[in-house]
């Protein structure tokens, strides 16, 4: 695997469900990021981690909960979600000082009933 | 709230030069500029970025004018694949509607 991935790319779950998104780079950066993109909305900065460190949280509700265990590694576990967080959610990573240049995976579509 | 203004959107000619502009006039003077593109359906790619000076790529150029309010993505010759919305950024890891690009045959 090159690049950055993500699984699963499609998930469809009830609102009591609790499930997790996983991303994985293999680019040996070390700051990940996690992003949503609802339908119509620019891309929303939800977490940054630099070395596995959180050091942002842009006021995203607590029902997202992420985990980086290593600097390759980044989940978003989920739980209680409501219908109006069906989006594309999509990880991304850098080297922590160019936090502007950043490679994105694929997303995963995540449709909540 | 994005630091960044781009038109909505942008048509193009297939083999003709694409130039996409972008004004970010409160961006302040040790901020980057930065483009990425977002194919349908994919995510974001990056594509290239700038301070002050002019920057070229294997994909496109980036040309600041000289007060920095503003700057222009150049794709020298579109094809069908350069079809994307392209988001100019500007300081901060705001992701404004971007410019919704179609190059047309």
């Amino acid at each position: 695997e090159t690049g950055v991935t993500q699984t699963p790319r499609h998930l469809v779950m009830g609102m009591t469900n609790k499930k997790s998104l996983k991303c994985e780079q293999h680019l040996g950066h070390n700051a990940m990021y996690w992003y949503k993109q609802s339908a119509k909305k620019p891309l929303e900065l939800m977490f940054v981690y630099n070395f596995k460190e959180q050091t942002e949280n842009n006021s995203v509700p607590s029902r997202f909960s992420p985990e980086c265990p290593n600097s390759s590694h980044l989940f978003l576990h989920l739980h209680t979600l409501q219908p109006e967080d069906s989006a594309l959610y999509l990880c991304a990573s850098s080297q922590e000082r160019r936090p502007y240049e950043q490679y994105f995976g694929p997303g995963t579509r995540l449709t909540v009933t | 709230d994005a630091k960044t203004t781009q038109p909505p959107s942008m048509d193009c000619a297939e083999g003709r030069a694409a130039n996409l502009p972008c004004n970010h006039s409160t961006i302040s003077g040790n901020e980057y500029v930065y483009w990425y593109r977002q194919i349908h359906s994919q995510g974001p790619q990056y594509i290239i970025h700038g301070l002050k000076n002019n920057e070229t790529n294997e994909m496109a150029s980036l040309i600041i004018t000289e007060d920095r309010k503003s700057s222009t993505l150049i794709l020298p010759h579109a094809t069908l694949r350069d079809t994307a919305v392209y988001y100019c950024l500007g300081g901060k890891l705001i992701f404004g509607q971007g410019t919704e690009l179609s190059v047309k045959p």
